[in-house]
């Protein structure tokens, strides 16, 4: 158990709906990560937050948002939906920037 | 220049083989090197990690060899067992924007 925990571990939702995803980072960590996995794209890195500021940005459409909160957990919101948005949603937290990140066990989206 | 080039796609070893990825990387800013282990439906463990400083870094079975002028690391696993099998992804970053970069992830699968 890496100790970050998303919610829910499986989505299942129509095309052109909005979900939120959540991840609670280990006890301590600042730095929050979003990735996204598929088949063909490996993990790619989606946005960065520490301490409830964005920090850096990745391949992160614009239908998609996200947010820390004052206490650190952090939401990802996928709005519009489509087909192609079905995959793995990861969320990662490290201490400070530069350190090691541990990753959550993902919510599985799937866009019928 | 912010790719990291992952290979063998997949790995077949025997048990007690020697399983043997690779990755390169062009960006010289990376300054952090991890090995990330996958298990289905499981997110990303990291397994083990090196900084440029060293060129090989011994963890248990898992060593890391980093080669910085030629700008390529591996993960050798010794003695490779059948609860090796998972899919491995190298990855790389630099502290001051933080995000891992990963490779496209190498399937291992150890038969006994």
């Amino acid at each position: 158990d890496s100790g970050v925990t998303q919610t829910p571990k499986h989505l299942i939702t129509a095309t052109g709906q909005r979900v939120t995803l959540r991840c609670s980072p280990r006890s301590g960590d600042l730095s929050v990560y979003w990735y996204q996995q598929s088949l063909d794209q490996g993990l790619q890195f989606l946005i960065q937050y520490y301490n409830g500021e964005e920090r850096a940005k990745g391949n992160i459409l614009e239908r998609f948002s996200a947010q820390q909160f004052p206490d650190l957990h952090s939401e990802l919101n996928l709005s519009s939906l489509e087909l192609g948005d079905s995959a793995l949603y990861f969320c990662a937290s490290s201490v400070v920037w530069g350190s090691e990140a541990f990753f959550g066990q993902g919510t599985r989206l799937t866009v019928v | 220049q912010q790719q990291v080039k992952q290979s063998p796609q997949s790995l077949i070893v025997q048990k007690g083989g020697i399983s043997i990825i690779n990755c390169a990387y062009e960006n010289t800013a990376f300054d952090y090197f991890p090995w990330y282990q996958q298990f289905p439906g499981k997110g990303p463990a990291l397994l083990i990690a090196i900084r440029p400083d060293v060129s090989e870094k011994k963890e248990g079975r898992f060593t890391i060899s980093f080669n910085k002028s030629a700008k390529q690391f591996s993960l050798h696993i010794m003695d490779s067992q059948p609860g090796d099998s998972a899919t491995y992804f190298c990855a790389a970053s630099k502290d001051n924007t933080d995000k891992l970069i990963f490779g496209t992830g190498t399937r291992l699968q150890v038969f006994p």
